[in-house]
Formats: C-alpha cells, sequence, structure tokens
C-alpha cells in the first residue's frame, strides 16, 4: 500500500523568508502526486499536481514542487512567504486500489508565517 | 458552477446515537469520497463511490456506512457513536480521477 511522509509537522518562518515542505512517498509506478491547503476551519483545496510531463510544477500563488522520482519526492517550495500563506499543508499520493484511484494524504505540514 | 457543498457544517450528537452527514458533488462529477480527519490520525480514508456503487472501502468499523444516489449526491452514516468519532468529516467529489474537489466538511463532536 502507498504512503506518504511529511517530514515536519510545523515549519515556523518569518515574512518574505524561503520555505521548503518536505514530502516523501512510497514507490510505486505511474503515481499522481498533489499538495493541497487547508485554512482553519476550512476543506482542503487543491495547490498544485504532478500527473506527468514536467517533472516542475507550480501554483498561481507562487508555491513550487518538484517530482523526483529516484528520491520518491514531492517537496513544496515558495521563495518568499506571506503571512496569509499560514496554513496547514497536505502532501497526497494516488494509489490504484479495487480498480479505481484513491488519495493517500500525509499527516500534515503546519506552515507558520511570523510578522 | 457549485463546489462540493456538505451538510450541516457542525453537528453535536450523544456517545450512542447515530448520524448522518451529506455531501452534493460539483456537477457532473459521479466519484464522491469520504475522508476522516482528526489530530492524531491526520486524514483517513473512509470510501468512494461511483455511480451509486461502493468502489473503495477503508479501515474503519462497519459502523461507518455510506451510499450514493443516483443524482451523484451521498450520505455517510455512523451509527452507535462514540467519542473517538469526533472529527471533521470530508467530501470530495471528481470527474476523472486525477484531482479531488472537497467540500467545508461537517465537524462532528460526540459528547
Amino acid at each position: 500500500a502507498q504512503s506518504v511522509t511529511q517530514l515536519d509537522s510545523q515549519v515556523p518562518v518569518f515574512e518574505e523568508a524561503p520555505v521548503e515542505l518536505r514530502c516523501n512517498y512510497s514507490s510505486s509506478v505511474s503515481v499522481y502526486l498533489f499538495w493541497y491547503v487547508q485554512y482553519p476551519n476550512q476543506g482542503l483545496q487543491l495547490l498544485l499536481k504532478y500527473l506527468s510531463g514536467s517533472t516542475l510544477v507550480e501554483s498561481i500563488n507562487g508555491f513550487e514542487a518538484e517530482f523526483n522520482k529516484s528520491q520518491t519526492s514531492f517537496h513544496l517550495r515558495k521563495p518568499s512567504v506571506h503571512i496569509s500563506d499560514t496554513a496547514e499543508y497536505f502532501c497526497a499520493v494516488t494509489t490504484m486500489e479495487g480498480g479505481s484511484e484513491k488519495l493517500v494524504f500525509g499527516k500534515g505540514t503546519k506552515l507558520t508565517v511570523n510578522p | 458552477k457549485a463546489g462540493v457543498t456538505q451538510t450541516p457544517r457542525y453537528l453535536i450528537k450523544t456517545r450512542g446515537q447515530q448520524v448522518t452527514l451529506s455531501c452534493s458533488p460539483i456537477s457532473g462529477h459521479r466519484s464522491v469520497s469520504w475522508y476522516q480527519q482528526t489530530p492524531g490520525q491526520g486524514l483517513q480514508f473512509l470510501f468512494e463511490y461511483f455511480s451509486e456503487t461502493q468502489r473503495n472501502k477503508g479501515n474503519f468499523p462497519g459502523r461507518f456506512s455510506g451510499r450514493q444516489f443516483s443524482n451523484s449526491r451521498s450520505e455517510m452514516n455512523v451509527s452507535t457513536l462514540e467519542l473517538g468519532d469526533s472529527a471533521l468529516y470530508l467530501c470530495a467529489s471528481s470527474l476523472a480521477d486525477t484531482e479531488a474537489f472537497f467540500g467545508q466538511g461537517t465537524r462532528l463532536t460526540v459528547v
């Protein structure tokens, strides 16, 4: 069965600093990878996804993630964070079980951006 | 286009009771999945329905059940509630199995 490991449960940073949220997944063929963001008392919003093609994917709000097959990683980065980026971030991978795909999530990383 | 709608947003129940949560997917989406989110266990997959059939099931006891209607709306039911069932229950709908859209969740508190 697939598994996802988010290595840091909490990441505090100062505003305008760079940040990297780490994600590793168990090896499998043909994975799809996702990053979701959850703001307090909200559901999950898709931040970005890797399905195929270029290993570097970007979101509209400055985040990017790179799929590294050899290291089975999909780390999320942002060169300069804002206070509004404070949220919990979840890495997820799809796995084929029972003939359909389901999402397996990591435990989440709480990003706190301080002024 | 309306997003995924979950009702109710908040719910308080007593141990031993049963509860039904509702999820209306995005129009045209036929796949609906349910997840339980708790501080200790994170996001855990409950089950997935596609065209009224359960296609996948997570490792939850039989007290947790669900169904999907012909209009793709889905309900999940938890019987004989326990304190540990207190959680945020999230529903997600998808069109092509490569992207899930989540509702805002139902916060269930069991007292």
